[in-house]
């Protein structure tokens, strides 16, 4: 079974830094792109980026690129996201999904970031 | 706002045959597939179509999805209690060099 499992929830404090994860099993990971997707609460989706766990080559959604870094490390099926200094508007739900172009069939459960005083 | 445009909300009887339509451009949907995805109160997205008119597995034949030019609709017929979600349409941009959303269409079964 194809399973996409993320790290819990945190909470942070603005200026922190972060890395959350989403760990594939029941497939191949390097056969197949991990795409990060936002969501602020009570509202819509966002596509924030990807990445292919085969080379770590990535792609990067214009109003994330150089705020955000999509990594994988294939030993351990997983992609991570990562944020070097949190700000407030960074508080969302954030959802891994597998595909290259728009995610396809398989998403993680979702990882809830607070980020607050 | 997104570069994608769905109307912001929908409503229907049960039973009833209720569509959802998104509208883009020739960078988007005028010259690449577009995917639909239904999200129920609380959980993840799930995908309901790919390439504009297939259903995944699972996925009840009351779905149904078309395209036309830069246009894509979503019907869905015999309206049920459980399709009261969000749905949202996704499509490759050429000129973004990547996926662009909807802004979503919440559907509510009155």
């Amino acid at each position: 079974e194809v399973q996409l499992v993320q790290s819990g929830a945190e909470v942070k404090k603005p200026g922190e830094s972060l890395r959350i994860s989403c760990q594939g099993s029941g497939y191949s990971f390097t056969n197949h792109w991990i795409t990060w997707v936002r969501q602020r609460p009570g509202k819509g989706l966002e596509w924030m980026g990807a990445i292919d766990p085969s080379d770590s080559q990535t792609n990067y959604g214009p109003s994330f690129q150089g705020h955000v870094t999509i990594s994988s490390d294939k030993s351990v099926n997983t992609a991570y996201l990562q944020w070097s200094s949190l700000k407030a508007s960074d508080t969302a739900m954030y959802y891994c999904a597998r595909g290259s172009g728009s995610p396809g069939g398989y998403w993680g459960q979702g990882t809830l970031v607070t980020v607050s005083p | 706002q997104s570069v994608l445009t769905q109307s912001p909300s929908a409503s229907g009887t049960p039973g009833q045959r209720v569509t959802i339509s998104c509208s883009g451009s020739s960078s988007n949907i005028g010259s690449n597939s577009v995917n639909w995805y239904q999200q129920l109160p609380g959980t993840a997205p799930k995908l309901l179509m790919y390439s504009n008119s297939q259903r995944p597995s699972g996925v009840p034949d009351r779905f149904s999805g078309s395209k036309s030019g830069t246009s894509v609709s979503l019907a869905i017929s015999g309206l049920q209690s459980e399709d009261e979600a969000d749905y949202y349409c996704a499509a490759w941009d050429d000129s973004l060099h990547g996926v662009v959303f909807g802004g979503g269409t919440k559907l509510t079964v009155l």
